[in-house]
């Protein structure tokens, strides 16, 4: 059962314009959440994060929106940009001990277009 | 500065040998863990040390599956008798602490194994 659901595989956006890339988690128990890019043949790397006691977080163009309640992240990317074009992953921690294990949704692959 | 090193990039190998994948993790970063991401999936959290010692590895899917970190520093994923399903990208990260809070997972480039 999937606990981090990312349930759009891919998106097309304009150069210039806002990308929102959502996720859904469904285990109450998490409490630090992050984005990950991926490009292809390279690891993922860490774009940014958010802890469960925020709702927002913004770094530069990049922002995250978490709605506990919902159980829902969002990532804004303002403006798009033709190198943003890549997978980004959504992923989730556990609160307490166990917070060194990301579980991550599936990815969603953006493409920015020129 | 030089980030998480993966050897092989790629490996290709028959069902039922043995292989070894290696990682080299940033210098001074004292967690490593290890993932794998299959065909249209997310990473999977396979196992994680502190230091010497494996802290939990109850992602290793079963006992042909088993990983080392004999210093500290350098690891080896060991996986016996491969299996078609096997094949996936192992991906290898390092972090400063083992708190997702304040330090996030350095990934490497991956192995992509594929059992033929």
């Amino acid at each position: 059962d999937q606990q981090v659901k990312q349930n759009s595989p891919s998106l097309s956006v304009q150069e210039g314009r806002i990308s929102i890339l959502n996720c859904d988690y469904t285990n109450s128990m998490f409490d630090y959440f992050l984005w990950y890019k991926k490009y292809p043949a390279e690891g993922p790397t860490f774009l940014i994060s958010i802890s469960s006691i925020k709702d927002k977080n913004e770094d530069g163009r990049f922002t995250v929106f978490l709605n506990k309640s919902a159980k829902h992240l969002s990532l804004h990317i303002v403006p798009s940009q033709p190198g943003d074009s890549a997978v980004y992953f959504c992923a989730a921690a556990l609160s307490g001990g166990s917070n060194y294990k990301l579980t991550f949704g599936k990815g969603t692959l953006l493409t920015v277009n020129p | 500065g030089a980030g998480v090193s993966q050897t092989p990039s790629n490996k290709v190998t028959e069902k039922g040998k043995y292989v070894e994948l290696r990682c080299d993790p940033i210098s001074g970063h004292t967690a490593l863990y290890w993932y794998r991401q299959s065909l249209g999936q997310g990473p999977e959290f396979l196992i994680y040390f502190q230091g010497t010692g494996a802290a939990d590895d109850s992602g290793l899917p079963n006992d042909r599956f088993f990983a080392v970190r004999p210093e500290g520093s350098v690891s080896t994923l060991k996986i016996q008798r491969t299996e078609r399903g096997d094949s996936a990208v192992y991906l290898c990260a390092s972090s400063l602490t083992s708190s997702s809070y304040n330090s996030p997972l350095h990934f490497g480039n991956g192995t992509r194994l594929t059992v033929t």
